[in-house]
């Protein structure tokens, strides 16, 4: 079955820094990935995606991953913090033809001033 | 997202009480996807609702939990017997048609809250 694996339940950066959140996919046949964001009692909000076009894919509020299938990861990044960006984020795969995602452990973003 | 309707926002429940968990999607979206959350685990998926069809249960326990979507009104998922392991919140999400991940993802509502105390 497919799953993600994202290294680090807590990821404490400064506001300024490189955001870096990693995740892995388990599966040999590229899938669709997905980061989605949580901010506290609030659902889900999809950050980005990657459906097999562009290796490199921006999303909203200033964050990119990029899919590298050599190395099968999915890596979140943002060149530079911000105070707002303190939230959970969650890697999310699904595989070609199939509707259900499935989500990682996820990571929680702290913001240091 | 206000978008998707998920009702109570918050619910308490004694042990071996009954909890009914109610989402509204998307205006247009006629396919449902119920998730949910523990602290430190993510976000599970239990079931996939068409109108009037189980497409995908295979992450629901096997006994006290049901879902339905019927052709008029929310989607609602069940359990009944509320044990306090079923503390968690319970997410749900729609999309417009299937293939809901390739069309870009799920709108998720904020989610319900269930305490059993």
């Amino acid at each position: 079955a497919q799953s993600v694996t994202q290294l680090g339940s807590h990821v404490s950066v400064s506001e300024g820094a490189l955001v870096l959140l990693r995740c892995n996919y388990s599966s040999s046949v590229p899938p669709y990935l997905f980061w989605y964001v949580q901010y506290p009692n609030q659902g889900l909000q999809l950050l980005l995606k990657y459906t097999s076009a562009a290796t490199l894919v921006k999303g909203i509020n200033g964050f990119e991953a990029e899919f590298k299938k050599s190395e099968t990861s999915f890596h979140l990044t943002k060149p530079s913090a911000h105070m707002s960006d303190a939230a959970e984020y969650f890697c999310a795969v699904s595989d070609l033809g199939d509707d259900k995602i499935i989500f990682g452990k996820g990571t929680r973003l702290h913001i240091l001033p | 997202n206000a978008d998707v309707m998920q009702n109570p926002r918050h619910l308490v429940r004694r042990r071996g009480q009954e909890a009914r968990l109610r989402c509204s999607p998307m205006k247009g979206h006629s396919h449902v996807y119920w998730y949910r959350q523990l602290p430190e685990e993510g976000l599970k998926f239990m079931v996939y609702l068409q109108k009037e069809n189980i497409i995908d249960e295979s992450g629901m326990p096997k006994e006290r939990f049901s879902a339905e979507f019927p052709k008029e009104g929310p989607s609602i998922l069940r359990i009944q017997q509320v044990v306090r392991g079923d503390s968690a919140a319970y997410f749900c999400a729609s999309s417009p048609r299937g293939q809901g991940a390739t069309v870009g993802g799920y709108t998720f509502g904020s989610g319900t809250r269930l305490t059993v105390v």
